[in-house]
């Protein structure tokens, strides 16, 4: 069964620094996608970035990108010059397509919350 | 606004009640999805509709059922309420086969069982 795993719970960053926040995943799969989500203190769910398992170039957004370690299941999103804003908790998500059903499988981690310091 | 409309905000019960959460899709999603958010746990995935009928069903309790009606709107029912089923619930929509371009979330509906 597939698992996504962040096993920072909280982290605090200052601001106009860098911060990595980590993920890893265990799956048998070749075709999926991840997911990074943002959830600020409005508790909307906000999707940061997305990137497609077969694709090895990083996806990039902005301030915000990703280190994508397929053989090492890895999945960690950087955040660069940091910003108040960015305080949120952060989850980390992998989705594949079930072929036999026509569905979709989505799992989240639990999440690493973040707080950007002035 | 993220266009996945979810009423109400919040919502106090006590044990034993039943609650109906309701959520609008985004304009032109067909599948809307429904996630629980306990305190301090990651989000759990209940169940999938698309077009009308369940697609998905995940970690989703026999005292709770949903349905998506022809408008594409659907509800969430939460029957014999527990204090353990205090929690975030959230709705999501996509349009099915650009799922993997990620969900469009409603902000959620803050249930509290007293």
């Amino acid at each position: 069964a597939q698992t996504v795993t962040q096993s920072q719970p909280e982290m605090s960053v200052q601001e106009a620094e860098t911060v990595t926040l980590s993920c890893t995943y265990d799956t048998s799969e070749n075709n999926y996608y991840l997911f990074w989500y943002k959830q600020p203190p409005s508790r909307q769910m906000i999707l940061v970035i997305r990137q497609e398992a077969y694709k090895q170039q990083n996806a990039t957004e902005n301030r915000f990108s990703v280190n994508f370690q397929k053989a090492a299941k890895s999945f960690s999103l950087k955040i660069s010059d940091s910003q108040l804003g960015d305080t949120a908790m952060y989850f980390c998500a992998f989705m594949k397509p079930q072929t036999t059903s026509g569905t979709y499988k989505y799992i989240f981690g639990t999440g690493t919350r973040l707080k950007v310091l002035a | 606004d993220s266009g996945v409309t979810q009423t109400p905000k919040h919502l106090i019960t006590a044990t034993g009640q039943r609650v109906t959460l309701r959520c609008s899709p985004r304009s032109g999603d067909l599948s809307v999805y429904w996630y629980q958010q306990s305190l301090d746990q990651g989000l759990q995935f209940l169940i999938q509709y698309y077009n009308g009928e369940e697609r998905a069903k995940g970690n989703i309790l026999e005292r709770f059922s949903a349905q998506q009606f022809p408008d594409l709107h659907s509800e969430l029912n939460l029957s014999s309420l527990e204090l353990g089923d205090s929690a975030l619930y959230f709705c999501a929509s996509s349009v099915l086969d650009r799922v993997s371009y990620g969900y469009t979330f409603g902000s959620g509906t803050r249930l509290t069982v007293v």
